[in-house]
């Protein structure tokens, strides 16, 4: 484990559901990311918390919609998601230049 | 904006011999670079980073990492290929003198060390 935990590990939801995606570390950061990662392409940054407050949205539609209750806990609120949002959801933390990732939610949107 | 280019979608090397990942950046301002490496069903774990000082960048596992400002790369390099090393490897920049958060990655190359 590399202390940010994210739950589910897999999640299967067809297009009309609504479903959130957690993240949770305990390390101290101050900082949190979703990114998504989707086969040969780079890793997409999507949404950045500083102290709780989203400092970027990168340009990311809104049936993802982001929160951030407090600096331990990020989730990902998805509503009306479209196949090719299906990917793997990655959640990290920093705290100076270290930046630690979860194992993700492996989404598939059917 | 930053940008990074891994231009090996896969390298295969047989165990024992050395390997290198190639990685090139872009960036304005002073780069800030890191490597991660991911096996299959995990999230992405930190190899190394090159934010100042020496350029040869020692980092887990045995890997290291060379920073060249001329040719804007970090190479990923390891003398001796295990078959343990098999995995997706990542090249990260960020933009050190902005202060903005925005880590930006490769599209990743799959390293195959046969046995």
């Amino acid at each position: 484990e590399t202390g940010v935990t994210q739950t589910p590990r897999h999640l299967v939801m067809g297009m009309t559901n609504k479903k959130s995606l957690k993240c949770e570390q305990h390390l101290g950061h101050n900082a949190m990311y979703w990114y998504k990662q989707s086969a040969k392409k780079p890793l997409e940054l999507m949404f950045v918390y500083n102290f709780k407050e989203q400092t970027e949205n990168n340009s990311v539609p809104s049936r993802f919609s982001p929160e951030c209750p407090n600096s331990s806990h990020l989730f990902l609120h998805l509503h009306t998601l479209q196949p090719e949002d299906s990917a793997l959801y990655l959640c990290a933390s920093k705290a100076g230049e270290g930046y630690t990732f979860g194992s993700g939610t492996r989404l598939t949107v059917v | 904006a930053q940008s990074v280019a891994q231009p090996e979608d896969q390298v295969n090397v047989a165990e024992g011999n050395p390997l290198t990942v190639k990685c090139t950046y872009s960036v304005s301002g002073n780069p800030y670079l890191f490597w991660y490496v991911q096996y299959p069903n995990r999230g992405l774990q930190f190899l190394l980073k090159y934010i100042t000082g020496d350029n040869l960048v020692k980092g887990s596992y045995g890997f290291e990492a060379e920073f060249n400002k001329s040719q804007t790369s970090f190479h990923l390099k390891k003398p001796s290929a295990l078959v343990s090393d098999s995995a997706l490897y990542f090249c990260a920049v960020r933009d050190g003198n902005t202060g903005f958060q925005k880590l930006v990655f490769g599209t990743g190359t799959r390293l195959l060390v046969s046995p």
